[in-house]
């Protein structure tokens, strides 16, 4: 019964260093959503996918990229990591998009240090 | 496009008081419109959601939430909270052609004995 499984919990990072965030969900989901998370800003959409293949930007997609090669992954990369990138960033999956009534299934979130 | 307001940022309750957390939306044609919570650490949890119907649709953990057109609010309620409700609030939107949900800002709550 995993759900949205992201990895790993915790990181931190140097400025100017990459990562990728990993993503995997196992409910056979199209659509799939990057967030991050700031104090009092509530959830802002990085990227989203409707289905393998197809990614496309949210609101705050600069300095990050994504790819969708299967179903079950949705992976977040950082290339040139910076402080303002510091941040709880949270992948969601959900079986239709934001006009229906299925509900966005979360992981438990990547809290993001960069120094 | 749709938006969506939680005019509270924080609220503190009373254990065993009654609860409301405000939640406005934008959007020209029937949302829908769902209420998530966050305990500390967690990922988001659905709440309820609603589509059409009953303008009052019940959730898990004993909250429930009212849909008001004329009023375009969607709050949460619940009669009688408890300590472990302590978490944050977050309400959002969908809409007709949009993939995407949007989410208020969240409220914060807060429980004292």
């Amino acid at each position: 019964n995993a759900g949205v499984t992201q990895t790993p919990k915790f990181r931190i990072l140097k400025i100017g260093q990459s990562m990728t965030l990993q993503c995997a969900q196992d409910m056979n989901h199209n659509y799939m959503y990057w967030y991050r998370q700031d104090p009092g800003m509530g959830l802002k959409l990085i990227y989203y996918s409707v289905g393998a293949g197809i990614t496309d930007k949210g609101e705050v997609p600069n300095g990050y990229n994504v790819s969708r090669s299967t179903t079950e992954d949705f992976p977040l990369r950082l290339e040139l990591a910076a402080p303002s990138q510091t941040s709880v960033y949270f992948c969601a999956s959900s079986s239709e998009g934001g006009y229906s009534n299925q509900p966005q299934h979360f992981g438990d979130g990547t809290r993001l240090s960069i120094l | 496009a749709q938006s969506v307001t939680q005019p509270d940022i924080h609220i503190t309750v009373s254990e065993g008081a009654s609860l409301e957390l405000r939640c406005n939306y934008s959007y020209g044609a029937t949302p829908y419109l769902f209420w998530y919570v966050q305990s500390p650490g967690q990922g988001l949890q659905l709440l309820l959601k609603y589509f059409s119907g009953d303008t009052l649709v019940q959730g898990i953990k004993g909250f429930e939430a009212e849909f008001k057109r004329s009023q375009s609010s969607f709050n949460l309620r619940k009669p009688s909270v408890h300590w472990s409700d302590a978490a944050e609030y977050f309400c959002a939107v969908g809409a007709e052609g949009n993939e995407k949900l949007t989410f208020g800002t969240g409220t914060r709550l807060t429980i004292i004995p």
